[in-house]
């Protein structure tokens, strides 16, 4: 199986900063990754697919990059409504894995 | 509006078997792969299985831990998606989405929860 490593495990940002995650695949998944924004008591909600591209109705502060084995979610200034765990998922190889999350909270 | 929702959850028994249905409505279903994904109290999110569509004979996959005991089915005539889950453990216990294959996992359910107790 393929594993998903995130870094950091949770972080605390203020309203307005730039905020970066880092997600590592144990093998090369080429761009087959997506990113995932849950709310505690809410579904997941996708944010980002093929490692750059952006859901319809996601805000553009949202951004992602990388390709084989590194990869990352950029959130260029940081909302409220940000506050989230976010996940990153590869699609590549079965089983589908997730990584362990990254938690979002307020300085 | 895309919107699916699941079904079925419960209390069950060790060893027993619960059906987990989900009601999809928004967009052509039988056009679409499903997914199913767990996450357990306080956890991580896993990946349960997806079946294709009939174009692609309606075949399914699994993750290991469920391969054996968890069957996905699907019926596009009522856009509905089945997660049949058979000999149950406590390991089991989550919230379980029903999730549309787009680009990824693009739209979830708001997930039923399952707990396995005795």
């Amino acid at each position: 199986d393929i594993q998903m490593t995130q870094s950091p495990s949770s972080l605390s940002a203020s309203v307005g900063d730039r905020v970066t995650i880092t997600c590592r695949a144990s093998q090369g998944i080429s761009g087959w990754l997506a990113w995932y924004q849950q709310k505690p008591e809410k579904a997941p909600k996708s944010l980002i697919y093929a490692a750059s591209n952006l859901q319809s109705g996601v805000p553009s502060r949202f951004s992602g990059s990388g390709s084989g084995t590194d990869f990352t979610l950029t959130i260029s200034s940081l909302q409220p409504e940000d506050f989230a765990t976010y996940y990153c998922q590869q699609y590549n190889n079965y089983p589908f894995t997730f990584g362990p999350g990254t938690k979002v909270d307020i300085k | 509006e895309v919107q699916l929702v699941e079904s079925g959850g419960g209390l069950v028994q060790p060893g027993g078997s619960l059906k987990l249905s989900c009601a999809a409505s928004g967009f052509t279903f039988s056009d679409h792969y499903m997914d199913w994904v767990r996450q357990a109290p306080g956890k991580g999110l896993e990946w349960v299985g997806r079946i294709r569509k009939k174009a692609n004979s309606y075949t399914t996959e699994y993750a290991a831990s469920v391969k054996g005991r968890f069957t996905i089915s699907r019926d596009d005539s009522k856009n509905s998606l089945y997660l049949q889950m058979n000999n149950l453990k406590t390991e089991d216990t989550a919230i379980y989405y029903c999730t549309r294959d787009g680009y990824s996992f693009d739209y979830w359910g708001q997930g039923t929860l399952v707990t396995v107790s005795s």
